[in-house]
């Protein structure tokens, strides 16, 4: 079974913060992949990074970065100089290379609430 | 490039009353997945369809079904709603090979009342 855990329910940054989330997950297969997605007010999900099992590297897209590492099961999400428009949930999810094609169910984490103070 | 849309926007339901959820998918995905989340939650897969076929399911009973159209369109059908069943639905719909991202529309919110 596929587990997802974002432990911090809730966070609050002063705007020019920076602010990490955490993602810590389990999985039996060799070969998955790793997503954040961001949820503003209005619901709808938004893509923000898909990470394979076999690429640790870490990446830097803007003021967002990643930080995958398999020794410890995390993939954490780093914002830079956190802005108001940051405010919104954020969810780490997983899903692996199924039987049929690559494209199986993504099990979610509960999120993370981030609210910016300006 | 459309995005994928949902429709209805919102929802209010009696207990028992049958519904028909729809979504269109984004232009060249072939693979819809549907999720309910509940408030405070993550989404919980309910179901996938790739080629107007379920290919994988989540934990829903039964009387959660769906459909695919040639389009790649598609349905999420529940009879019988229930209390526990008030949530927001999401359609997401991707290429299905590769495990690519999945995109997703805007939901449609349900009260069971």
């Amino acid at each position: 079974a596929q587990k997802v855990t974002q432990a911090q329910t809730e966070i609050s940054v002063v705007e020019k913060e920076d602010v990490t989330l955490d993602c810590v997950y389990e999985t039996r297969d060799t070969t998955y992949y790793l997503f954040w997605y961001k949820q503003p007010p209005s619901g709808e999900l938004v893509f923000l990074i898909r990470r394979n099992s076999f690429d640790e590297q870490n990446e830097i897209s803007g003021r967002y970065s990643w930080n995958f590492q398999k020794s410890t099961s995390s993939f954490n999400f780093t914002i830079t100089a956190s802005q108001v428009v940051d405010s919104a949930v954020y969810f780490c999810a997983l899903t692996s290379e199924g039987s049929n094609f690559g494209n199986e169910k993504l099990t979610f984490g509960t999120g993370t609430r981030l609210t910016i103070i300006p | 490039e459309t995005g994928v849309t949902q429709s209805p926007t919102h929802l209010i339901k009696t207990r028992g009353q049958q519904v028909t959820l729809r979504c269109s998918s984004q232009s060249g995905h072939n693979t819809v997945s549907w999720y309910q989340q509940a408030l405070g939650q993550g989404p919980q897969f309910i179901f996938q369809y790739y080629r107007e076929e379920e290919n994988g399911r989540g934990n829903f009973p039964p009387r959660f079904s769906g459909l695919q159209f040639p389009n790649y369109s598609s349905e999420l059908n529940v009879n019988a709603w229930e209390l526990d069943d008030s949530a927001l639905y999401l359609c997401a719909s991707s290429l299905a090979e590769g495990a690519n991202e999945q995109f997703f529309g805007p939901g449609t919110r349900l009260t069971v009342l």
